[in-house]
């Protein structure tokens, strides 16, 4: 069975700081993709960064940069210079290369606070 | 920048009921879906459509639940005969791609069977 789990059900950064969101994964395929999703309040989740398995380099888009540690099956999510806008749940996402078109496995979702 | 829509935002509804959850994907995509999330749980696939078939269903989507695309631009979401169990986030997402395709999700329907 595929999982993925969120340890952190919430956590707090200062603006301007850094924070790292921890997301675990089990599956038995040894192509996938990982994704982070971030749902602001009341607002649709949006792709913040993905990572192909088959990559050893860790994924970067702006401030949001992955860790990505294929043994240990860890992808955690670094976002630097925090924003009060990154405020959101995010939550951790993984798909089967094998699998079907679009079954996302979600984590159960870390809530982020920025403090100002 | 193109979204997903859905409507209603939300929905509440007496138990045994038929509720129609509506989307409207995002024009030149050709794969879409329907995810749930429980109050607390987490989000959880339920159904992906292409080519005006069902490409892949969960265990959770039983005959009690059916989805269709009318008119080429909406994709509803058939819950036949509610449960309270049903009550949920619903949520809708689209994509121009198979399975490395990024997935545009819609804003949610909420869902209250009482």
């Amino acid at each position: 069975a595929q999982t993925v789990t969120q340890s952190q059900p919430e956590m707090s950064v200062q603006e301007a700081e850094t924070v790292t969101l921890s997301c675990t994964y089990d599956t038995s395929e040894s192509d996938y993709y990982l994704f982070w999703y971030k749902q602001p309040p009341s607002r649709q989740m949006i792709l913040v960064i993905r990572q192909e398995a088959y990559k050893q380099q860790n994924a970067t888009e702006n401030r949001f940069s992955v860790n990505f540690q294929k043994a240990a099956k860890s992808f955690s999510l670094k976002i630097s210079d925090s924003q009060l806008g990154d405020a959101a749940m995010y939550f951790c996402a993984l798909l089967n290369y094998g699998g079907s078109q679009g079954n996302l496995i979600f984590g159960k979702g870390t809530k982020l606070s920025v403090k100002p | 920048e193109p979204e997903v829509t859905q409507t209603p935002s939300h929905q509440v509804t007496q138990m045994g009921q038929e509720v129609i959850l509506r989307c409207v994907p995002i024009s030149n995509h050709l794969y879409f879906y329907w995810y749930r999330q429980i109050l607390g749980q987490k989000v959880e696939f339920l159904v992906s459509f292409y080519n005006n078939e069902i490409s892949e269903k969960s265990e959770i989507f039983d005959d009690q639940f059916s989805v269709e695309r009318p008119d080429g631009s909406n994709f509803t979401l058939k819950i036949r005969s509610t449960k309270l169990e049903d009550s949920a986030m619903y949520f809708c997402a689209s994509s121009d791609a198979g399975r490395t395709g990024e997935l545009f999700f819609g804003e949610g329907s909420r869902l209250t069977v009482l």
